[in-house]
């Protein structure tokens, strides 16, 4: 069973904060990804990383910024939270050996943005 | 990039086999197909994968067609808990590209 967590669950704050979104796993995985989705959605890649110190941008463009120091922590912020963020972001993780290891996911956290 | 095509909805009596079909006419060779699902409110959970073979374990089985452009998931005693959506993705590269997926309803 995968062991991969999401801080908070939910979370509803004004416009303009700055909005950090945790996710930890502990499984030792070297690649993690983090997801927007949509309610009745399909999930769209905004990040991934490789491992520590790298970090990539995916398909779909995101105002948020990621991190990644330690190999078990991948954090998401944004830095001035607007309506237009208000989604539900997911974060998964995977091992980095072989090519067709399965994505192993948080149970998200549902951002609401007054 | 290899997508995949999935009915948007079906039902399914409980105790009975639900029979989840996958389109992906463009996956190439070395593409594996994965299958994934998502209760409300949750993250979605890996169920199987496969890149031939059919493949079985606990939650379900993967049938692949010899041509390997369609697939099935087979949830063998269906629940009520089985109720959810189901995701078949064609990973391409680094990203997994979940499309809308079966919303499969299991019927007392």
């Amino acid at each position: 069973e995968a062991d991969i967590y999401q801080t908070p669950r939910y979370l509803v704050i004004g416009t303009g904060k700055k909005i950090t979104l945790e996710c930890s796993q502990t499984m030792g995985h070297d690649k993690m990804y983090w997801y927007q989705q949509d309610p009745g959605m399909e999930l769209h890649l905004i990040h991934y990383s490789y491992g520590v110190n790298s970090t990539e941008k995916g398909d779909l463009s995101s105002e948020s910024t990621v991190s990644r120091i330690r190999t078990e922590h991948f954090p998401l912020t944004l830095e001035s939270a607007r309506p237009s963020h208000t989604s539900q972001y997911l974060c998964a993780s995977s091992e980095f050996s072989g090519s067709n290891q399965p994505q192993h996911f948080g149970d998200g956290t549902r951002l609401s943005i007054l | 990039d290899a997508k995949t095509t999935q009915p948007p909805s079906m039902d399914c009596a409980e105790g009975r086999a639900a029979n989840l079909p996958c389109n992906h006419s463009t996956i190439s060779g070395n593409e594996y197909v994965y299958w994934y699902r998502q209760i409300h409110s949750q993250g979605p959970q890996y169920i199987i994968h496969g890149l031939k073979n059919n493949e079985t374990n606990e939650m379900a089985s993967l049938i692949i067609t010899e041509d390997r452009k369609s697939s099935t998931l087979i949830l063998p005693h269906a629940t009520l808990r089985d109720t959810a959506v189901y995701y078949c993705i064609v990973r391409s590269g680094n990203q997994f590209y979940f499309g809308t997926g079966t919303s499969l309803t299991v019927i007392p």
